[in-house]
């Protein structure tokens, strides 16, 4: 079965230029959760998605940090204009009914940002 | 509010040692616990889990029972193998709430 899927897996660019993740999660799955991973902080919530609609955004940075998910198949993460303070390891995660206590989050391999 | 806490890393073993990642929760209800690892470059994945008190979950030579009374869930294996050298994270999740709260994690170096 094919796993959580995210692109790119590797991202390095300049200061002020804009960065777009991207996911695809597990068919049939209706939770989706974007996660930020750093040494100081560990694993961050940013954003959590039901059913393609966001629900809980409290985790977002600030407003330079958006999310879609225009469908089931497809979430994105943009970045504009991004900062070296964003360099982290982005991972996608997605669920079968969360809420549901007993279903366990299956993440993607991650997208390594580094910004210059 | 609800926590998992885990012990500090990083636990350094000898190939075959005995392994015990102590995890304690704090959480109303009656969540459900899980374990999992990350190794070098990959995302987390799920090693076990356990839905319930007094149930225990296994796999690859690694099991944790879901005790109620002291809150705790550790994990445990016989024999490690330095393949095993990962951070392995101790999470919860509760009915009718979408949030797993996760431990900090605690990196595991096996030596050969």
């Amino acid at each position: 079965d094919a796993g959580v899927i995210q692109s790119p897996r590797h991202e390095v660019t300049e200061m002020g230029q804009e960065v777009t993740l991207r996911c695809k999660p597990i068919s049939g799955h209706n939770s989706l959760f974007w996660y930020r991973q750093t040494m100081m902080r560990g694993l961050e919530l940013l954003i959590y998605f039901n059913n393609n609609v966001p629900i809980d955004d409290s985790g977002m940075p600030e407003d330079r940090f958006s999310a879609k998910m225009p469908n089931a198949s497809f979430s994105t993460l943009k970045i504009q204009p991004s900062e070296p303070r964003d360099s982290a390891v982005y991972f996608c995660a997605s669920s079968l009914g969360a809420g549901t206590s007993n279903q366990p989050q299956h993440f993607g391999d991650g997208t390594r940002l580094s910004i210059l | 509010g609800d926590s998992v806490t885990q012990m500090e890393g990083p636990v350094t073993l000898s190939e075959e040692a005995f392994l015990t990642i102590n995890c304690t929760y704090t959480a109303t209800g009656y969540p459900s616990l899980f374990w999992y690892v990350q190794y070098p470059g990959e995302g987390l994945q799920l090693l076990l889990k356990a839905t319930k008190a007094d149930d225990k979950g296994s796999n690859k030579g690694f099991e944790a029972t879901y005790r109620k009374e002291t809150t705790s869930f550790h994990l445990e294996k016989g024999s490690v193998q330095v393949s095993d050298s990962a951070v392995y994270f101790c999470a919860l999740s509760k009915s009718g709430t979408y949030k797993y709260i996760f431990g900090t994690g605690t990196r595991l170096k096996v030596l050969a």
